[in-house]
């Protein structure tokens, strides 16, 4: 079974600094998606940036990218120049491709709490 | 658009006390997902539709929990009856592939149960 974990329950940023929260995940296969999701206190999840494991390339969207190491099964999500509204919780999240029984599930890790200081 | 509705926002109950939580996913989205999200936790699956087929309940506690999707549009959860073990908060979410491999997914901003 797959598995996500997030070790870094809380992080803490200076505005306009840089910070990088890990995720790592156990899995057998070899074809997957890697996914990073805020959650403001509003609760609704929301994409921030999306990996597909056959790419070596690391995804980047604007301010956020992530390093992805397929080996070391690690993906860190890198927010540069953190902005007051990026403070939400961080999940990380597998799924399978599309294929494989249940296709769809997002497997999610346990969050990371970040806090932006003005 | 609308997005995912889902309701109620909160709904706190005496434990052993029947409750439905109700979503409205976006239109013309086939795969519907509920979530269950502890507190401090991430969400984990409770059950996927594809239109109104549950193809995958293995997670949902059956004793208790029900779920259908009329029509394959809305979808109703409901546990009866529940139990303190059952505050969280419950999210919903539709989906559609804009390729074989890239789903689009969107959640609505889930409904807080709190059972006393």
């Amino acid at each position: 079974a797959q598995t996500v974990t997030q070790s870094q329950p809380e992080m803490s940023v200076q505005e306009a600094e840089t910070v990088t929260l890990s995720c790592t995940y156990d899995t057998s296969e070899s074809d997957y998606y890697l996914f990073w999701y805020k959650q403001p206190p509003s609760r609704q999840m929301i994409l921030v940036i999306r990996q597909e494991a056959y790419k070596q390339q690391n995804a980047t969207e604007n301010r956020f990218s992530v390093n992805f190491q397929k080996a070391a099964k690690s993906f860190s999500l890198k927010i540069s120049d953190s902005q007051l509204g990026d403070a939400a919780m961080y999940f990380c999240a597998y799924r399978r491709v599309k294929g494989s029984s249940n296709t769809g599930k997002l497997i999610f890790g346990q969050g990371t709490t970040l806090q932006v200081k003005p | 658009e609308a997005g995912v509705v889902q309701s109620p926002r909160y709904k706190i109950i005496e434990k052993k006390q029947p409750v439905a939580f109700w979503c409205n996913p976006i239109s013309g989205h086939n795969t519907l997902y509920w979530y269950r999200q502890n507190l401090g936790q991430g969400p984990e699956l409770l059950i996927r539709y594809e239109n109104e087929e549950a193809v995958d309940d293995s997670q949902l506690p059956k004793d208790r929990f029900s779920a259908e999707r009329l029509k394959g549009v809305d979808s109703t959860l409901k546990i009866q009856p529940a139990e303190l073990g059952d505050s969280a908060v419950y999210l919903c979410a539709s989906s559609f592939f804009t390729s074989a491999n890239n789903e689009k997914l969107f959640f609505g901003s889930g409904t807080q149960l709190s059972v006393l």
